[in-house]
């Protein structure tokens, strides 16, 4: 099972809501990765886990919160949203943070602050 | 970041090969080249990697040049569901993706 799965799929939340997008994988992969893509854009890196470990923040704003609770789960937490922020959310898995592993992508969540 | 060029756009007849280059003239030893595909309102889908040798599986192969400068993704016969916007990407140690605009590839039937 190649599979990463994001839950939801589609969050409307307005600039004063707390939500969180959730993101899991079954392969045992111990790396963990949130990616954020503005529409026609590439997709650009916000976190790293490694080990259950925050070992990457590509200066990301403190509004985004990451939270890895085990080795299958990863959260991100979100309160007082900007409408600039609205964007395609993709979790990522690879087996260990090293170039020689490929990552596997969910499907995204698909975010629109209000 | 290390960088690559890869061309904005390419066209390919269906059932026929494509070759997607990528020049990578700042490349280090220890960098890997990744290829990813990101199909229209999906996620990024792995394709291939590799170091110094070429490399075959089972969705394409990657010619790496001597040099490392430079490589290419070969499909070896384009379908429709190939079409999608194709990533190569210098990877370091830590496995971070730093994508760049990729190459849009459309499949003419």
């Amino acid at each position: 099972d190649t599979e990463v799965t994001q839950t939801p799929k589609h969050l409307v939340m307005g600039m004063t809501n707390k939500k969180s997008l959730k993101c899991e994988q079954h392969m045992g992969h111990r790396a963990m990765y949130w990616y954020k893509q503005k529409a026609k854009k590439p997709p650009e890196l916000m976190f790293v886990y490694s080990y259950e470990k925050l070992s990457i923040n590509e200066s990301v704003p403190s509004r985004f919160s990451p939270e890895c609770p085990n080795s299958s789960l990863l959260n991100l937490h979100l309160h007082a949203l900007q409408p600039e922020d609205s964007a395609l959310y993709l979790c990522a898995s690879s087996h260990r943070v090293a170039a020689s592993y490929e990552q596997y992508f969910g499907p995204g969540t698909r975010l629109t602050v209000t | 970041d290390a960088k690559t060029t890869q061309p904005n756009s390419m066209e390919s007849n269906e059932e026929e090969p494509v070759h997607l280059p990528c020049n990578h003239s700042t490349i280090s030893g220890t960098d890997y080249i990744h290829w990813y595909r990101q199909l229209p309102s999906q996620g990024p889908e792995y394709v291939i990697h590799g170091l110094t040798s070429n490399v075959n599986n089972r969705m394409a192969s990657l010619a790496i040049a001597e040099d490392r400068k430079s490589s290419t993704l070969i499909l070896h016969r384009a379908t429709l569901r190939d079409a999608a916007v194709y990533y190569c990407i210098l990877v370091t140690g830590a496995n971070n993706l730093f994508f760049g605009t990729g190459t849009r590839l459309t499949v003419i039937p």
